[in-house]
């Protein structure tokens, strides 16, 4: 069956330290894979998209990788801030279809 | 300001009484999708829609209807709520199909069935 697993429900990090979130896929072969911010009661905020061919896309802290021999998606906020405290989601497409299907997300916190 | 809008934000109804959650965005997006979302089970898509006239089913549209008459708006339609739907919805759009583009999020509707 098709599974999109993020790393542990809540994570801690200290401020100032990389926060690294993993996106794993099971039975699916994604074009694209995005990554959402969301936060208590709103509705998603697009962060970041990166196709299957490239390995790793960068954006002010945020870094993203992408390895389809792996199947996983890491997502990097290097420098921590409590502001990046937030649930963090991952959703891909299957052979780019119409359809984007999202993780459960990882509940982040950054401990001042 | 370019945004998705629903309306009502907050809506407490009874078994059986049809309810209508409006989505309206104001980017001229062509695809706009319903989503659902559940402790546990994260973001569903109820149902999507490619451009105006054209819907398809999400994962979990049991219970749903949606119409897609005009470009800006894609209201949701509970012919006969039930508790199982009590939930938090939302509507996005993106300028074409959702994979490759970004999708813009509305506020979010929290809706309760007794």
């Amino acid at each position: 069956s098709q599974k999109i697993e993020q790393n542990s429900e809540a994570l801690n990090i200290q401020e100032g330290k990389t926060a690294t979130l993993t996106c794993n896929y099971t039975n699916y072969s994604p074009a694209y894979l995005q990554w959402y911010r969301q936060d208590p009661g709103r509705g998603p905020v697009f962060l970041l998209l990166i196709r299957e061919n490239e390995k790793e896309k960068r954006k002010e802290r945020l870094k993203v990788t992408f390895d389809t021999t792996l199947k996983q998606s890491l997502f990097h906020i290097t420098a921590s801030q409590p502001a990046d405290s937030a649930t963090y989601l991952c959703a891909l497409d299957n052979f780019g279809n119409e359809k984007l299907t999202f993780g459960t997300g990882t509940r982040l916190t950054i401990i001042p | 300001e370019a945004q998705v809008t629903q309306n009502p934000r907050y809506l407490i109804t009874v078994t059986g009484k049809k309810l209508t959650v409006t989505c309206s965005q104001n980017m001229n997006h062509e695809y706009m999708s319903w989503y659902r979302q559940d402790p546990g089970l994260g973001l569903r898509q109820i149902y999507y829609s490619m451009n105006v006239e054209v819907t398809d089913k999400g994962d979990v549209p049991e219970g749903y209807k949606v119409s897609r008459k005009e470009k800006r708006n894609f209201p949701l339609i509970l012919e006969s709520p039930s508790p199982n739907q009590t939930s938090l919805y939302f509507c996005a759009s993106s300028p074409r199909a959702s994979f490759n583009n970004e999708q813009f999020f509305g506020p979010g509707t929290r809706l309760t069935v007794l």
